[in-house]
């Protein structure tokens, strides 16, 4: 089937380090890969997207770079500031234009 | 341009209660989703509109839960009755329609049930 896998927990890092956030996914074909974000009391926001392998995604200083060889989309920021703190979630196309989701991972900047 | 409007914010019911929400869709907007979000996972699609026509409603318990879109535009998703295990955020999502890549949330309601 279609499904996505994160890294397990929480991530909690100090402003200005770097952060990566691990997703691999399975599916049939090459889906469009997708970094969704949700800050506290917000809905999901699109974050960034790759529609084809060797595609880089970025957004806000965030870049993920769909691997097919290890069907990954790991997102990395180089330098994390304290209004990044959300959950983050990895998620693919498939189908008639539907949605799987990771679980999500909490990211959690500290000043 | 107004995103996707979802009400009401929170509901905390009773179980065997029913309860329903509404979303509207960004204007245009052709395929509409309701995602289910259990606390500490990822949304998990319970239905999926193209105009007022159902695609996938594989993962809806149709036993308890119904939704509608009539006229193509809003949408209601309705539960009855409650159980414990829905507690949940429900979210609702459009998108521009076939070959749309990007779907637009709206903030979700979260129910609570007790």
């Amino acid at each position: 089937g279609n499904s996505v896998t994160q890294m397990e927990g929480p991530v909690t890092l100090s402003e200005e380090a770097f952060l990566t956030i691990n997703c691999t996914y399975t599916a049939t074909g090459y889906p469009s890969l997708f970094w969704y974000v949700q800050y506290p009391g917000e809905g999901l926001q699109l974050l960034l997207k790759a529609t084809k392998a060797d595609d880089k995604g970025s957004n806000k200083g965030f870049e993920a770079t769909y691997r097919k060889e290890t069907t990954s989309f790991h997102l990395e920021k180089g330098s994390v500031q304290v209004s990044d703190s959300a959950v983050y979630f990895c998620a693919l196309l498939y189908g008639n234009n539907r949605l799987a989701f990771g679980k999500g991972n909490q990211v959690v900047v500290i000043p | 341009e107004a995103g996707v409007a979802q009400s009401p914010r929170y509901k905390i019911i009773e179980k065997r209660q029913s309860v329903a929400f509404w979303c509207n869709p960004i204007s245009g907007h052709a395929t509409l989703y309701w995602y289910q979000q259990i606390l500490g996972q990822g949304p998990k699609l319970l239905i999926q509109f193209q105009n007022n026509g159902v695609v996938d409603d594989s993962q809806l318990p149709k036993d308890r839960f119904s939704a509608e879109r009539l006229k193509g535009v809003d949408s209601t998703l309705k539960i009855q009755p409650a159980k414990l295990e829905d507690s949940a955020v429900y979210l609702c999502a459009s998108s521009l329609g076939v070959g749309a890549v990007e779907a637009f949330f709206g903030q979700g309601t979260r129910l609570t049930v007790v």
